[in-house]
């Protein structure tokens, strides 16, 4: 059984640039959650994907945007990078949403913002 | 306002002594109850969950945490800390009927002495 795999480990960009992260999921899960994580912080919730449609998002505005293809992989896209974008972002997949569902989570990427 | 405390930021255990982890919430109704840990550079691994049923819940690497419904916690404990367990701690709820957005602590960090 394959866990969840993240893409790249880690990215320099600068200032108003965009980047894509990308994240497969595991072996029969349908569902992927993205998660922010600033230095110091617990992980904050972006939003979540199922069946290659948004399933709920947090408090993040629609710079952040995302993507599900029909084998359950995900990218979270950022436009317009600021500084304080810098975080790890970690990826989570599930076997279906929901709250009762145990979330399986990747190494994440360490995005640094110049 | 919906909240998750971890009132300790930064914990020191010898090796050997036992371990608890204090975590509160804020919620209407009690939520989905979770602990992750977090080891430098890796991602979120799951310890335990509590949904319903028995409060003491067993998890791994010899974790429990007991729910206490009228203190509105879930307490992380280990009876003997062993130098592998230092990481950081996270505890997280999902609230009943949500997609399974995780709402997380800002984590303790544990630091194990010979």
């Amino acid at each position: 059984e394959t866990g969840v795999t993240q893409s790249p480990t880690h990215l320099i960009k600068t200032r108003g640039q965009q980047v894509t992260l990308r994240c497969s999921s595991q072996s029969g899960h349908n569902t992927v959650s993205w998660y922010q994580q600033a230095l110091g912080q617990g992980p904050q919730f972006i939003f979540q994907y199922y069946r290659e449609e948004e399933n709920g998002r947090g408090n993040f505005p629609p710079r952040f945007s995302g993507l599900q293809f029909p084998n359950y992989s995900s990218e979270l896209n950022v436009n317009a990078l600021e500084l304080d974008d810098s975080a790890l972002y970690l990826c989570a997949s599930s076997l279906v949403p929901g709250g009762v569902e145990t979330q399986y989570f990747g190494p994440g990427t360490r995005l640094l913002v110049l | 306002a919906q909240s998750v405390t971890q009132p300790d930021i930064h914990i020191t255990v010898s090796e050997g002594a036992s371990l608890e982890l204090r975590c509160n919430y804020s919620y209407g109704a009690t939520p989905y109850l979770f602990w992750y840990v977090q080891s430098p550079g890796q991602g979120l691994q799951l310890l335990l969950k509590y949904f319903s049923g028995d409060t003491l819940v067993q998890g791994i690497k010899g974790f429990e945490a007991e729910f206490k419904r009228s203190q509105s916690s879930f307490n992380l404990r280990k009876p003997s800390v062993h130098w592998s367990d230092a990481a950081e701690y996270f505890c997280a709820v999902a609230p009943r009927g949500s997609q399974g957005n995780l709402i997380f602590g800002k984590g303790t960090k544990l630091s194990v002495k010979p």
